[in-house]
């Protein structure tokens, strides 16, 4: 499997915004069709938006439009997740992952939002 | 509600063989894949493309694929495959990733 290491736990006021690291090794990152996920506490996974190889665009899922952005930086095999106007419902633990060409997640990120 | 329906739980045996299915319209034509999951822990990918096992993974974990529904086989189950069993796959239009609400595997 790919190896994605993450950044580390993050804890934000509500209304500021968080970028999430995902570090690619074994593969360079555009080898790779990155998706980001979420987790809430005791909650199932929720999928946040990810790179589409046939269209060779981002795809946001509609709850996040507008507030989410992926990036990548090819010359570190980075991908990046910016959360914005963050409420406190956006607690979870964030995971890069990908199935394409093989499969992997990263270990995860807790972000904490709160007052 | 989740697009990808599961059985919340599943008890067997040490030794026995668990059998998990996974229900949904979207796996008549896409690929599934699944994960385990334990508490605190990232997900780990046992099959992928309905039935491909990744490197490192024992060969007890087995998928099959049969119209709507996939099916993730433990044999020789052990105490430590207790964990969340989940299912993946993307909606019809090859983007949109999807999630079942996973299964509770018990050890007895």
């Amino acid at each position: 499997q790919v190896q994605l290491v993450q950044s580390g736990a993050e804890v934000k006021k509500p209304g500021a915004s968080v970028k999430v690291s995902c570090q690619v090794s074994t593969y360079t990152i555009n080898e790779l069709s990155m998706h980001w996920v979420r987790q809430a506490p005791g909650k199932g996974h929720e999928w946040m938006g990810g790179f589409d190889p046939e269209e060779g665009d981002t795809v946001y899922a509609e709850s996040f439009q507008g507030r989410v952005t992926m990036t990548v930086d090819t010359s570190t095999d980075t991908a990046y997740m910016t959360l914005s106007s963050l409420r406190p419902d956006d607690t979870a633990v964030y995971y890069c992952a990908t199935v394409f060409p093989v499969p992997g997640w990263g270990q995860g990120t807790l972000v904490t939002v709160s007052s | 509600s989740y697009d990808l329906t599961q059985t919340p739980s599943v008890s067997v045996s040490p030794g026995q063989t668990a059998t998990i299915t996974c229900f949904g319209d979207v796996l008549r034509k896409q690929y599934a894949y699944w994960f385990q999951q334990k508490p605190g822990q990232a997900p780990m990918v046992l099959i992928y493309k309905d039935t491909q096992r990744p490197s490192g993974i024992p060969e007890r974990f087995s998928g099959s694929s049969s119209g709507t529904t996939v099916t993730l086989t433990v044999s020789g189950v052990q105490a430590d495959d207790e964990a969340d069993y989940y299912c993946q796959s993307v909606t019809s239009s090859g983007t949109d990733w999807v999630f079942g609400g996973g299964t509770k595997l018990t050890v007895l």
